[in-house]
């Protein structure tokens, strides 16, 4: 696949419940990056991971909400103990570097998570 | 006050007319993005630019770095056109990137025929 992919594409689930949402990005991407919109607004920042490792993660809401990318690659964006505030499109990115002139964002599809 | 403000944020423009969205932003930046968000989500980047003009068929954008300010034209619009435009920068740190997106809110877009 070209581009990023990610998984489900629709998730509901019950407050309280654990989700876990799943991001595939271009081969060869280092830096990946964890985005959030409600609607009607800008995509807030989540956590940047480059390689292995996050280097950012200062926009997640709260510990509830925790991402690992174990190999550099895959990355699983995790959601405990879900509320109603939780309910967004998660989107993910990637690009080849952080710097300039790598740092060129593509975005997958999405997933859209609704907490009832 | 946004780090990153867009106006308008709502524009119905005619087929055919010339459109200008435009972008300011308070951060120190190395690049600014455009983006456009068709309805279910799909976000595909337009333009990643550090400085003057792109342009990219009927699609040009501008910055001036000084000034924090950048444009969005799009030329001849047509239906095709009507989706959520956005501006993007990604704030440096000291001379470095850190990587993540600031993020404006958005324009909402409709070409009529």
């Amino acid at each position: 696949g070209a581009g990023v992919s990610q998984t489900p594409s629709n998730k509901v689930t019950e407050k309280g419940k654990y989700v876990e949402l799943r991001c595939d990005p271009i081969s060869g991407h280092t830096a990946l990056y964890w985005y959030r919109q409600s609607l009607g607004q800008g995509p807030e920042f989540l956590i940047y991971f480059q390689g292995t490792g996050a280097a950012d993660d200062s926009g997640l809401p709260n510990d509830r909400f925790f991402a690992v990318r174990p190999e550099g690659s895959v990355s699983t964006l995790k959601i405990q103990r879900t509320e109603r505030g939780d309910s967004a499109v998660y989107l993910c990115a990637s690009s080849f570097g952080a710097a300039l002139p790598y740092n060129e964002q593509f975005f997958g599809p999405g997933t859209r998570l609704t907490v009832l | 006050k946004n780090e990153v403000e867009q106006s308008p944020q709502n524009l119905t423009a005619q087929e055919g007319e010339f459109i200008t969205i435009n972008c300011s932003y308070s951060v120190g930046i190395s690049a600014l993005h455009w983006l456009q968000q068709h309805p279910g989500g799909g976000i595909v980047s337009l333009f990643m630019l550090s400085s003057g003009k792109k342009k990219h068929g009927r699609l040009i954008a501008t910055i001036n770095i000084q000034e924090k300010h950048s444009s969005l034209h799009i030329t001849a619009s047509h239906p095709r056109d009507s989706a959520v435009y956005i501006c993007a920068v990604p704030p440096t740190r000291g001379s470095s990137n850190t990587g993540k997106l600031i993020f404006g809110q958005g324009t909402t877009l409709q070409v009529k025929p």
